[in-house]
């Protein structure tokens, strides 16, 4: 099994709601990755979780709020975001998080939009 | 931080080859990434060198030299299915992406 699952695959929200996006992996990779993609742009890395631990927080504002419950899942807790947070959210997963270990894998994405 | 370079556009016929170029900035280099991506598609790994060279797999090809903060990617006997991004990507201490080369491949 070499898939990272995403659900939901599209998600609007208003600027008031709480919702969270949810990421799954089997492929016994110890770091997870939030990425965000505006269109014809390439992913920004938002968060990296190493062996469940929070690795990596780049200066994301403080309504987005990562989750790593255990070594498969990882969530993204959203709240009182704003319109221009609409875009691709991606997670990924690898083996390690550095080296020859570091190939990313990418789930299907959410495709989130902020009214 | 981290600059990478790479053009943002190219056109090649089918059945021809095409060679997208990469530079970056050498400092804390743990290894190059190529991925393509599809419209609307999460990217999906092509290559990886840690060490200068070329690397072969099948019609595609990826080629690095450290020393020079430069790599590329080669496709050859380009296929329709081709048309795509192919976004380099920087391995320091996390991945950092290009902006991407959109490829068109046309009849």
């Amino acid at each position: 099994d070499t898939e990272v699952t995403q659900t939901p695959k599209h998600l609007v929200m208003g600027m008031t709601n709480k919702k969270s996006l949810k990421c799954e992996q089997h492929m016994g990779h110890r770091a997870m990755y939030w990425y965000k993609q505006k269109a014809k742009k390439p992913p920004e890395l938002m968060f990296v979780y190493s062996y469940e631990k929070l690795s990596i927080n780049e200066s994301v504002p403080s309504r987005f709020s990562p989750e790593c419950p255990n070594s498969s899942l990882l969530n993204l807790h959203l709240h009182a975001l704003q319109p221009e947070d609409s875009a691709l959210y991606l997670c990924a997963s690898s083996q390690d998080f550095q080296g020859p270990l570091f190939e990313q894998y990418f789930g299907p994405g959410t495709r989130l939009t902020v009214t | 931080g981290q600059n990478i370079d790479q053009p943002t556009e190219m056109t090649a016929t089918e059945g021809a080859i095409v060679q997208i170029n990469c530079t970056y900035q050498t400092s804390g280099f743990n290894g190059l990434f190529w991925y393509q991506q599809h419209a609307g598609e999460a990217p999906t790994f092509l290559s990886y060198n840690v060490l200068d060279g070329l690397e072969e797999k099948g019609r595609f090809s990826s080629f690095l030299s450290r020393s020079k903060g430069y790599s590329y990617l080669l496709l050859k006997e380009l296929q329709m299915k081709d048309s795509a991004s192919y976004l380099c990507a920087f391995a320091g201490n996390k991945l950092t992406f290009g902006g991407g080369t959109r490829v068109l491949v046309k009849p």
